[in-house]
């Protein structure tokens, strides 16, 4: 299988925008999902297919792609936003891979 | 509602094995796939493995490939881990977790996950 690669960390002011990229080659062909954890929750998809956003998941949550890399943008970011970000991508063998995570902190 | 309930967790000394239990309600078990992701202490998330909706495909990640089963009892809503072999490398809160219908795939629904030691 193959690794999605993310910054460790991204540090972000009260209603500015923060950006998460998640890259690898398999992107350009693959599906990437997005995740939000909050310490001692379980995760929760944020995007789906790249750019999707679930039911019930605010506006100020948008995925986008280019090439090999694709980004979690928070616009406005909020401090209940602070939370560990995940990407997500299957790998054509059936298996699935997520990123090393990325730690928002929003100050 | 739709929810997933992880079971079985506990301290378990390495080389032994241990069952986790994850039993679904508020939606047609037997038409979604499932999954089980870990996560040790203080790192990020893991994918484990996978069982088709009707248990026909099971995928594993190498590290625990013939060693742990992934099965799936539609009559009981009821999804399965067998763990052998454990290592202290395994310690982890282990989720299952619901794959989306096609149109969304990804994971849109997550137990609150049960923890695993492997210590001596």
């Amino acid at each position: 299988s193959y690794e999605l690669t993310q910054p460790p960390s991204v540090s972000v002011s009260p209603g500015q925008t923060a950006r998460i990229t998640c890259s690898a080659d398999a992107l350009s062909k693959k599906f990437a999902y997005w995740y939000q954890q909050k310490p001692g929750q379980a995760p929760v998809l944020l995007i789906y297919k790249d750019t999707e956003r679930p039911s019930g998941i605010p506006e100020r949550f948008s995925g986008s792609t280019s090439g090999t890399t694709v980004t979690l943008t928070i616009t406005g970011a909020q401090a209940e936003d602070e939370a560990d970000y995940y990407c997500q991508s299957a790998d054509s063998s059936g298996t699935w891979v997520f990123g090393g995570g990325t730690k928002l902190t929003v100050l | 509602q739709v929810q997933l309930v992880e079971s079985g967790g506990g301290v378990v000394q390495p080389g032994r094995s241990l069952r986790l239990s994850c039993e679904a309600s508020g939606f047609t078990f037997n038409s979604y796939g499932m999954h089980w992701v870990r996560q040790a202490p203080g790192k990020g998330l893991e994918w484990v493995a996978v069982i088709w909706y009707d248990g026909s495909n099971k995928y594993y990640e190498d590290s625990v490939k013939g060693r742990f089963t992934i099965s799936r009892d539609n009559s009981k809503n009821t999804l399965y881990l067998q763990m052998s072999s454990l290592r202290a490398e395994d310690t982890a809160v282990y989720y299952c977790a619901r794959e989306g219908e096609a149109l969304v795939g990804g994971f849109d629904i997550w137990g609150q996950g049960t923890m695993v030691t492997v210590s001596s």
